[in-house]
Order: C-alpha cells, then structure tokens, then sequence
C-alpha cells in the first residue's frame, strides 16, 4: 500500500488567500484524522471522521477552518480566509482496527 | 492539566546506554497506548503500541504500562545515535475515538 498521501507538501500563501490541504488515507481504514503540529503547541487534533463521518470537530480553532470526507478514499481541510498563525504542519492520518494512527508526509503552510 | 503529559527534555544519553522515556496521562478510562518516533521534518511513525498492565518488549525497545498510577514509559536499550528524535506519548480516549498526543521528548544520544 501507498501510505496516507498528503498534498501539497509545501504551501505558501498570502494572509487573506484560501488554502485546501488534500488526503488519501490508506485503503480499508474507516477513521481519518486531521493534526497541526507547532513547536509552541505540539501536535493537535483538528477533526476526526469516522466512516467518513465527522465525529468530534472541537480541535477545529475557529470557523476559518472546514474539513470534508466526501468519500473513504480523500478529505480536505480548508482555511479561508488564512492567516499567518495557521502557520503550521499539517498532518492527515488514517488508523487501522488497533487503534494504530499511520499518519502521511505532512503539509507544511506558511502564511506571510 | 493537558490530557497526555510529557517532559519535553531535551534527554541525552552517551551511546550504549538506557534512554528512559516517561509520559502520564489524566483519562482513566484510557486503555491503549502508544509510543511514535518523530525524525526532524518528519511524520510520526509507530514504535510500540500496549494495551495491558505490565512490560512489552519489541528488541531494543520495551514499553511499560501502569494503569493504577496512570503511567507509560518507553525504555530503549543500547541507545544508537540514529535513535535521536522526538517521542511522542499517545492514548486514545474513553471510547476509543481520539488519539491524544503529549508534546514530546526530544532524546539525543551522544556517539
């Protein structure tokens, strides 16, 4: 198997612009997960879907943020309008049965 | 109180010797646990994952778990300079839904 696939793997935009962040998580695997990693906060939990449902959204920091999982086989986080402290990693992971996280490459964002 | 806690370090270690990595957290309806390895500019990687009470060894690797004092800890024998990285405490929550990471221990193991 691929592994997640996470795209892009770099963005940089202006404040203001919107930005989609793009996962395809591992074939078989119902939970899909959305993380941001910061040096000052660590690795957070944005947004979790359950067969393709989402489940627990509380990470989400404000309603700039938005993620869809229109199928089992891709979800979007999108921030609109970005800002320069969304700055961050952000990481898409999808988990098997035992409750293992198999997290993709990461999409790091910057915004000026 | 964050839910996973961990000393962030840095923790050094001559190579050869044991790195003792600790992590405690505050669910006590947590029952999984796991231990991922960061490499900078990396993705976490699973390491070791336990489920029960007691010791789980995985070659140079063995996690230990406490329910009762609500206590994980990850021992790495014959530290290696390529063992230098961040490791990363998680447990998933009360029904078994979110995955909750501590902040990290960043181990450096001197040749």
């Amino acid at each position: 198997d691929a592994g997640v696939i996470q795209s892009p793997r770099h963005e940089v935009t202006e404040m203001g612009q919107e930005v989609t962040l793009r996962c395809k998580p591992i074939s078989g695997h119902n939970s899909l997960f959305w993380y941001r990693q910061t040096m000052m906060r660590g690795l957070e939990l944005l947004i979790y879907f359950n067969n393709n449902v989402p489940i627990d959204d509380s990470g989400m920091p404000e309603d700039r943020f938005s993620a869809k999982m229109p199928n089992a086989s891709f979800s979007t986080l999108k921030i609109q309008p970005s800002e320069p402290r969304d700055s961050a990693v952000y990481f898409c992971a999808s988990r098997d049965g035992s409750g293992e996280l198999f997290f993709g490459e990461g999409s790091r964002l910057t915004v000026l | 109180q964050k839910e996973v806690e961990q000393n962030s370090g840095p923790l050094s270690v001559p190579e050869g010797a044991i790195a003792s990595l600790n992590c405690t957290y505050s669910d006590r309806g947590s029952q999984s646990f796991f231990w991922y390895r960061q490499y900078s500019g990396k993705s976490p990687e699973l390491i070791m994952s336990i489920y029960s009470n007691g010791d789980k060894e995985d070659g140079r690797f063995t996690a230990q778990l406490n329910k009762a004092s609500q206590y994980v800890s990850l021992l790495i024998r014959d530290s290696q300079p390529s063992d230098s990285a961040t490791y990363l405490c998680a447990g998933l929550n009360t029904g078994g839904f979110k995955t909750i990471f501590g902040a990290g221990t960043r181990l450096f193991v001197k040749a």
